[in-house]
């Protein structure tokens, strides 16, 4: 079963603007991670967060986790044509090995 | 440094037939995993290795899929007989360890059953 669930399932934006992505889970986890694919692409890491981080930054990505609501977000500001892609969370499980993928946010990024 | 390789990049077969897939990690990676990917769904694990031995493989369904991982470093993931509901990408991944983070994801490989 799938861990992570996304919200929403699609967005589309003016290129410039900011896009938010949101993941809500439903038991422990030792980090929570964002990926990017690309259509007919395999999945790219995009940022890692741990259980004992609230915060992280990496170029345009902005990831913020609330453990207390299970939830986190992927913020992408001045979004590109070139962002256009689908965004999944990925939960590392307390106690296991698995990484557990939710069904993605379609993203599209209008020129 | 060379990215995780898979082939075939795409497949079309007749139910009942059978179809492996292929994959080379990441020089050093120890860990590797198959996904499945149901279009328009989230990545689902069908088997993690550790070295040559198998982590979880609690989703592969084993009447009809069956992986190994020869000497530790390739991979090969075979369906016999394949379903109509096995049509998806089948994505394989490398880690550099286990539960350390960052997966390195191939290009997957697209299986169609008609």
């Amino acid at each position: 079963s799938q861990q992570g669930e996304e919200d929403p399932q699609a967005l589309s934006i003016q290129e410039g603007e900011n896009a938010t992505m949101n993941c809500s889970y439903k038991t422990s986890i030792n980090n929570l991670q964002w990926y990017r694919q690309n259509s007919g692409r395999g999945l790219v890491h995009l940022i890692l967060i741990r259980s004992n981080e609230r915060e992280k930054h990496s170029g345009r990505l902005r990831v913020t986790l609330d453990t207390s609501k299970k939830s986190s977000s992927l913020l992408i500001t001045a979004s590109r044509a070139a962002d256009t892609a689908s965004y999944f969370c990925a939960t590392g499980v307390a106690g296991s090995y698995q990484l557990t993928f939710g069904k993605g946010t379609k993203l599209s990024v209008i020129p | 440094e060379a990215g995780v390789a898979q082939s075939p990049r795409y497949k079309i077969i007749e139910k009942r037939q059978s179809v492996a897939f292929w994959c080379n990690p990441i020089s050093g990676h120890a860990t590797l995993y198959w996904y499945q990917q149901i279009l328009g769904q989230g990545p689902k694990l069908l088997i993690q290795f550790q070295n040559n031995g198998v982590v979880d493989d609690s989703q592969l369904p084993k009447d009809r899929f069956s992986a190994e991982r020869l000497k530790g470093v390739d991979s090969t993931l075979k369906i016999q007989p394949a379903k109509l509901e096995d049509s998806a990408v089948y994505l394989c991944a490398s880690s550099l360890r286990q539960n350390t983070g960052e997966l390195f994801f191939g290009e997957g490989s697209r299986l169609t059953v008609l």
